[in-house]
Order: structure tokens, then C-alpha cells, then sequence
């Protein structure tokens, strides 16, 4: 089984700020994912990260506010931009390996 | 699209009763099918999954869950549950296997003792 590392673990950001939540995995993936859990919420695929290639967004999400990196097959960035109280969530990287989904830790961020 | 509901946002049991958690999922095509838990302030732990074959799928800690195309549903079921059983537990549904996954909204198992 994958073992996901992400970091920060967690963050309080004044709104306006940007951070970057790295994920780092222990074997070579082809398929990245990040995931958002709002308060209280379930969670939501924000995109998905091939290395090689830009990320696909779902709906609902862009490039400009969460750009994503994907330099490597065990590595990955998402970046939330210019945030506000409204992104206050935790951050999930995710992997598919061999028909499984494999989830970090999480990033729990606070917006003040 | 696909779309998952889970029927208990909460569902309280004591110490060694069965339970069952409800997932309903919504989707004009053949799916994947996972429950996986949450433990307080950690990640995601997969319980099991379906993704062919038999319709009763026997995953970690005792949990099982039975796929029921009919009624479009895989409930997740545990004969006696521990008070380390409390939990929130998530249904999600793929249905084309590529690790886009669609969650339910969550049910929280308490085990009371």
C-alpha cells in the first residue's frame, strides 16, 4: 500500500496569503489527487494531478486559486491562493494505486 | 453523474450490538464502490471496496458490506462493534475506476459503552 506524506500537517494563514501543502508518496504514482473537506462536509475532488501534464480541474475550481505542481511521479504540490475564511478546510492528496484510493493526513488550514 | 447518500448522518450503538450504515449511490453506469473511515483528526482509512464478483464484500475490522444493484446500495454492516469503532465513516462511488471518487455526506458512529 501507498504511504502519503503531506505538509504542513496545519496552518493559520491571514486571508490575502497563499500556501503551498506538499504530498509526498513512497512509490511512483501516475495519478495524483487533491481533496477538499470543508467543516463538517465531505469531501470534494478539487483536481487531478498527472505527472507530465497540466492538472484537471472539476467544476468549481481553477488553476488561478489552486495551482497544483506535479514535477515528479512521488510528488505534488496545491497551492490555495490569495485565501479567504471560506477555504478554511482540510487538504487531502490522494493516489489510485492498483485500483485503490490511498489518502494522506490531511492539511488543516485556517483562514483568519 | 454519480451521486452518493448516506441515509444517517449519526447512528449511536452501545458496546457489542450490530450495526449497519446505509449508502444509497445514483449512476446510469456500472460503478466502484468504497466505505472508508475517518478516526478522529487522522486520514482516511479504505474498509473495503467493490469492484466486481461477489456482492458481499468482507473488509477490515470485521466490517462487510453486500452490493445491491437493484436497489442501487452498499450497506456497511458489523456483527458487534467495539467502542475503537467510533468513528465517521464515508460511502463513495467511482464509476470509471480512475480515483475520482464521489463521497457521501458522512455517517459518525458513536459506540457508546
Amino acid at each position: 500500500s501507498a504511504v502519503i506524506s503531506q505538509k504542513p500537517s496545519r496552518d493559520i494563514c491571514q486571508r490575502g496569503t497563499s500556501l503551498t501543502i506538499q504530498c509526498q508518496v513512497d512509490s511512483q504514482v501516475t495519478m495524483m489527487f487533491w481533496y477538499r473537506q470543508q467543516p463538517g462536509q465531505s469531501l470534494t475532488l478539487i483536481a487531478t494531478a498527472n505527472q507530465g501534464s497540466e492538472a484537471t480541474y472539476e467544476s468549481g475550481f481553477v488553476i488561478d486559486k489552486f495551482p497544483i505542481s506535479r514535477p515528479n511521479l512521488t510528488f505534488s504540490t496545491l497551492t490555495v491562493s490569495n485565501m479567504s475564511p471560506e477555504d478554511s478546510s482540510i487538504y487531502l492528496c490522494s493516489v489510485l494505486q492498483f485500483y485503490e484510493q490511498y489518502f494522506g493526513p490531511g492539511t488543516r488550514l485556517t483562514v483568519t | 453523474a454519480q451521486s452518493v447518500t448516506q441515509l444517517d448522518s449519526q447512528v449511536p450503538v452501545f458496546e457489542e450490538a450490530p450495526v449497519e450504515l446505509r449508502c444509497n449511490y445514483s449512476s446510469s453506469v456500472s460503478v466502484y464502490l468504497f466505505w472508508y473511515v475517518q478516526y478522529p483528526n487522522q486520514g482516511l482509512q479504505l474498509l473495503l471496496k467493490y469492484l466486481s464478483g461477489s456482492t458481499l464484500v468482507k473488509g477490515i475490522n470485521g466490517f462487510e458490506a453486500e452490493f445491491n444493484k437493484s436497489q442501487t446500495s452498499f450497506h456497511l454492516r458489523k456483527p458487534s462493534v467495539h467502542i475503537s469503532d467510533t468513528a465517521e465513516y464515508f460511502c463513495a462511488v467511482s464509476e470509471t475506476g480512475d480515483g475520482k471518487l464521489t463521497f457521501g455526506q458522512g455517517t459518525i458512529l458513536t459506540v457508546h459503552p
